[in-house]
């Protein structure tokens, strides 16, 4: 799996914005950029992901450079219930037999009251 | 729906001892996966179940660890002897093989203390 490059650790206040930057220069053509979050003591949930179009749901928004050796995490309004280790991955989609996630260290978002 | 079911939440051994952990995927998923965490680290791939034939385990200890999935849907992860370095989280998840966002699911984790 290619890999991705994220901030350790990023803070925000509770109802701002919040941008969490992923860097992916290697990605391939194939390549879905996935991004799960982590609250604490609970296993990771699925937030987003997409391919080379800006993608919205109830979470959050993605947003993808147009070379895709970027993308970025918006969460539009932060609550305190944010606050988690975020993870960027790279996800290869093979034909729909094998899916698999390789975890990096994420960001740790510290949302402030 | 329910979600991914795991147990126990808590154990705690001493080393050399022997530990099992269950999980029960949601219901229709074909894929399994285990993964261990350690604290301060992302999750790592153990163990990766389509139906109960092993697609990936080339991350898994197999001289301590073991896994079985039977009759593809509950799954048990075997840990024989302990060390003191298998000291972690272990989170079970699970997806649908075709279709959908290829979503992963994952449960709550049981937490292991080797002594």
């Amino acid at each position: 799996d290619a890999k991705t490059t994220q901030p350790n650790s990023m803070e925000s206040n509770e109802e701002e914005p919040v941008h969490l930057p992923c860097n992916h220069s290697t990605i391939s053509g194939t390549d879905y950029i996935h991004w799960y979050r982590q609250l604490p003591s609970q296993g990771p949930e699925y937030v987003i992901h997409g391919l080379t179009s800006n993608v919205n749901n109830r979470m959050a928004s993605l947003a993808i450079a147009e070379d895709r050796k970027s993308s970025t995490l918006i969460l539009h309004r932060a609550t305190l219930r944010d606050a988690a280790v975020y993870y960027c991955i790279l996800r290869d989609f093979d034909g729909g037999s094998n899916y698999k996630l390789t975890f990096g260290k994420g960001t740790l978002l510290t949302v402030n009251p | 729906e329910a979600g991914v079911a795991q147990s126990p939440r808590y154990k705690i051994i001493e080393k050399r001892q022997s530990v099992a952990f269950w999980c029960n995927p949601i219901s229709g998923h074909a894929t399994l996966y285990w993964y261990q965490q350690i604290l301060g680290q992302g999750p790592k791939l153990l163990i990766q179940f389509q139906n109960n034939g092993v697609v990936d385990d080339s991350q898994l200890p197999k001289d301590r660890f073991s896994a079985e999935r039977l009759k593809g849907v509950d799954s048990t992860l075997k840990i024989q002897p302990a060390k003191l370095e298998d000291s972690a989280v272990y989170l079970c998840a699970s997806s649908l093989v075709r279709g959908g966002t290829g979503e992963l699911f994952f449960g709550e984790g049981s937490r292991l203390t080797v002594l």
